[in-house]
């Protein structure tokens, strides 16, 4: 079955950068694409980006010159990479399979705080 | 970018009655339209895509209507498990958005 799951190091200092891994199960990245989507603690859902299979990518236009969004597909793993982190990046981070554009398989989600 | 705007909010009702979310998109997405689920520490749930198609698994009790820029969602006879938060986002091409939620709670 279609697995996700995140991993990332939980706190990170302001200015620092953000990485975090999706390690996926039961499709192929060569097929499928991935998304990133966050959310702070509280509020709403902000999609991130997404990778897609031939290994192009979109990106939120707020956080297109901070934001890279990679993968590895023989590991099965999509990596994102947020720099110069500020406070206001602390979210939890979802990793999601899009279908046709909506998101059916979410991964458990990774919390980051960004503090000092 | 589309900008999607729901409300309410906030929504306070009791079990078993019938309460309706909309969700309004800054420019026409035809119905590429999807809504999902939140309970609290947990991941959204989909529920519909294509603004009316129910996802797999999903109770009959949910119903999703619109195009073009107005959407709703409606929830007959609630049940205890519909409580929760809510959001639209438009699947009409990247970028995605989402709406900012509503929180929907007993009363």
């Amino acid at each position: 079955q279609v697995q996700l799951k995140e991993s990332g190091p939980g706190l990170v200092a302001p200015s620092q950068s953000l990485s975090i891994t999706c390690t996926v199960s039961g499709f192929s990245l060569t097929s499928y694409g991935v998304s990133w989507v966050r959310q702070p603690p509280g509020k709403g859902l902000e999609w991130l980006g997404v990778i897609w299979g031939d290994g192009s990518t979109n990106y939120h236009s707020a956080l297109i010159s901070r934001l890279s969004i990679s993968k590895d597909n023989s590991k099965s793993q999509v990596f994102l990479k947020l720099n110069s982190l500020q406070t206001d990046d602390t979210a939890t981070y979802y990793c999601a399979k899009p279908e046709l554009g909506w998101f059916a398989y979410w991964g458990q989600g990774t919390l980051v705080t960004v503090s000092a | 970018d589309i900008q999607m705007t729901q409300s309410p909010a906030s929504l306070s009702a009791s079990v078993g009655e019938t309460v309706t979310i909309t969700c309004r998109a800054s420019e026409n997405i035809y119905s590429y339209l999807a809504w999902y689920q939140q309970k609290q520490g947990k991941s959204p749930q989909l529920l519909v895509y294509n603004a009316k198609t129910l996802a797999e698994g999903v109770p009959s009790r949910f119903s999703g209507s619109g195009s073009g820029t107005q959407f709703s969602l409606k929830i007959n006879s609630l049940q205890p498990e519909d409580f929760g938060s809510y959001y639209c986002q438009h699947h009409y091409g990247t970028p995605y958005t989402f709406g900012g939620g509503t929180k929907l709670e007993i009363k």
